[in-house]
């Protein structure tokens, strides 16, 4: 089975701008996570989705925003870029909505703000 | 005070001997306890996963939760190259809510 699978990989953006990234899980996984790494915080929880809801929110602005579709891919938004935003943002998938499910990471996606 | 602190490293040894790693924490209601291993440039990937105080073995690793203590350990038997990445604790609590807190990470180095 494909892993979780992010796009792109690597983006460098200024400042003011808006970037999408995108997630695709494992296949028959229904949920996703995203989070993000920084040196100086480390990994944070950014928000999880299931069955195309949110259900979970981390402590993050409401520049940062999320949706799921019903193919169970999931994007997120940054709108207003500042410099603090860049970082590593992972992407995680488990099959369902069990608290007990494992959560396995994609590759990530690298986000430079110049 | 951190909900979380792990000691961030490097930690540096040599090829074949055992490795251990350390998280503390401060929130009573994390129930489950992870150890995920970070290469460079990739995401994390799962370990060790235990809800229970106790000792959980897996090949050469061991996981080790201290309930009462706050404390959860990750051993590393006959460590080898491969093992050179950053270990990272997680936890969550025991309810809906599965965001995962993770430590810092220690970055290990095994060398040959």
């Amino acid at each position: 089975k494909a892993g979780v699978t992010q796009t792109p990989r690597y983006l460098i953006k200024t400042r003011g701008q808006q970037v999408t990234l995108s997630c695709s899980p494992i296949s028959g996984h229904r949920s996703v996570s995203w989070y993000q790494q920084t040196p100086g915080q480390g990994l944070q929880f950014l928000f999880e989705y299931f069955s195309e809801t949110q259900r979970n929110k981390g402590n993050f602005p409401g520049r940062f925003s999320g949706r799921q579709f019903s193919n169970s891919r999931s994007e997120m938004n940054v709108s207003t870029l500042e410099l603090g935003d860049s970082a590593l943002y992972l992407c995680a998938s488990s099959p369902g909505d069990g608290f007990q499910e494992t959560q396995y990471f994609g590759p990530g996606t690298r986000l430079l703000v110049l | 005070q951190k909900e979380v602190e792990q000691d961030p490293g490097p930690l540096s040894v040599p090829e074949g001997a055992i490795v251990s790693l350390n998280c503390t924490y401060s929130n009573s209601a994390f129930q489950y306890f992870m150890w995920y291993r970070q290469y460079s440039r990739k995401g994390p990937e799962l370990l060790m996963y235990t809800y229970s105080s106790g000792n959980k073995e897996d090949g050469r690793f061991t996981a080790q939760v201290d309930k009462s203590s706050k404390y959860i350990s990750l051993f590393i038997r006959d460590s080898q190259p491969s093992d050179s990445a950053t270990y990272l604790c997680a936890f969550h609590p025991d309810t809906g809510r599965r965001a995962l807190t993770f430590g810092s990470g220690t970055r290990l180095q095994v060398q040959p």
